[in-house]
């Protein structure tokens, strides 16, 4: 059970330059969201999804896309990279009820 | 603007002793988590505290919440150089969306 896939853990990245950030689950999780973090701060949400075909943004969501085609996947799509964007990125799911979220090990962008 | 802000921002305490970080929070919330993180690890469930309820306990943590004040405490007893980590609180509330504070970073000196 490998539970929270994120891939790569390391990337970097040219200003302008797309890239999509793949999150997959092997829970049969509902609930899939995107969080960044960066230092200093807590994780901020910028997209989640309840369900495979039903995606809705988060706090920041502004230079990213997502789409949920299957129950399993969850990419993110950064359009048009900006160094703003550099941040390490985590994929957490969940399933219905009072539960607590499985973070994927991150993936750690940089713009430059 | 985040939904909850910890307190403190860091914490230094001796192995042994206890650590209490705290949370405050702005909106109506369904339950409040606490999560664990490692320096650059994910984060790890640790707790979690529906809005109806004011008092839980696992291991030698416990959590209280107090909805009036929209506030919530964890204290982590007899603490060790292992609970070395930073603390995050997370908000549900109603929908979906999780929220999560800033975090309060733990140092336990063996």
């Amino acid at each position: 059970n490998a539970g929270v896939t994120q891939t790569p853990k390391f990337q970097v990245l040219k200003t302008g330059q797309s890239m999509t950030l793949q999150c997959a689950q092997d829970m049969n999780h509902e609930y899939m969201s995107w969080y960044r973090q960066d230092p200093g701060m807590g994780l901020r949400l910028i997209h989640y999804s309840v369900g495979a075909g039903i995606t809705d943004q988060g706090e920041v969501p502004n230079g990213y896309n997502v789409s949920r085609s299957t129950t399993e996947d969850f990419p993110l799509r950064l359009l048009s990279a900006a160094p703003s964007q550099t941040s390490v990125y985590f994929c957490a799911s969940n399933t219905a009820g009072d539960r607590g979220y499985t973070f994927g090990s991150g993936t750690r962008l940089t713009v430059v | 603007s985040q939904q909850g802000e910890e307190d403190p921002q860091a914490l230094s305490i001796q192995e042994g002793e206890n650590a209490t970080m705290n949370c405050s929070y702005k909106t109506s919330i369904n339950n409040l988590q606490w999560y664990r993180q490692n320096s650059g690890r994910g984060l790890v469930h640790l707790i979690l505290i529906r809005s109806n309820e004011r008092e839980k306990h696992s291991g030698r943590l416990r959590v209280t919440l107090d909805t009036s004040k929209k506030s919530s405490s964890l204290l982590i007893t007899a603490s060790r150089a292992a609970d070395t980590a930073s603390y995050f609180c997370a908000t549900k509330t109603g929908g979906f969306k999780t929220i999560f504070g800033a975090g309060t970073r733990l140092f336990v000196k063996a």
